[in-house]
């Protein structure tokens, strides 16, 4: 059984970096073909995808965001962290990662989230 | 890049069906046979409902099934139930990154 937990802060100040982690169990970040993403939500909105990175260490970001994330791996410990520079309140959201399967464009499961509030 | 256009809500009656569309461009929806569906619940993780334009993962009632036609993809949700109800998200792979639709709130009347 694949389980993903997102930790990190509940509340940033402005301009702050935010750095996430994700743990996860039963699956390996070594195995071809397999990568975890991050996705977020400000509260009431829509999903936004924010980066992935691949079993081989290959990174993807999303455009509009790139120059302030950063995405990493330890699979010794089998986690992901995701670092984003430069909070604003704009980016106040449900942080979540995701598992994308081997062969597969797409996200399953996901972990259960955590809210990040940018505030001074 | 944008988010995938998506009707921000979509109603119909227990047994009815009901078809959520999503609209990307040729490098996206139109481009790769890898749109997902996804179904969020209040206060809960999204959860895949279809994979690969038209797949269902296992678990998944038969009543959801999904398709595509150029840069439009869409989710159908037959023998519509009360569970149903929830926000709906499609999702596509673009090349080097993932996108999102604005989402689709369905309302089981």
């Amino acid at each position: 059984q694949i389980t993903l937990k997102e930790s990190g802060p509940t509340l940033v100040k402005p301009t702050q970096t935010l750095t996430l982690t994700c743990t996860f169990s039963g699956f390996s970040l070594t195995t071809t073909g397999v990568a975890v993403g991050w996705i977020r939500q400000p509260p009431g909105k829509a999903l936004e995808w924010l980066a992935l990175i691949f079993w081989d260490d290959d990174k993807r970001y999303t455009p509009s965001l790139r120059s302030r994330l950063t995405i990493t791996k330890d699979t010794s410990k089998n986690q992901v962290v995701l670092t984003m520079t430069n909070m604003d309140p704009l980016d106040t959201a449900t942080y979540y990662c995701a598992h994308k399967p081997i062969q597969g464009n797409w996200f399953d499961p996901w972990g259960q989230g955590t809210l990040v509030a940018v505030s001074s | 890049q944008s988010a995938l256009t998506q009707p921000r809500s979509v109603s119909g009656s227990p047994g009815q069906s009901v078809t959520l569309s999503c609209t990307g461009t040729g490098s996206d929806v139109g481009g790769y046979n890898y749109v997902s569906w996804y179904q969020q619940h209040p206060g809960k993780a999204p959860k895949v409902m279809i994979f690969a334009v038209s797949k269902r993962p296992s678990g998944v009632p038969d009543r959801f099934s999904g398709s595509k036609s150029g840069i439009t993809a869409s989710l159908t949700i037959s023998g519509l139930q009360a569970e149903d109800e929830a926000d709906y998200y499609c999702c596509s792979y673009a090349g080097s990154f993932w996108v999102f639709g604005g989402g689709t709130k369905l309302t089981v009347l």
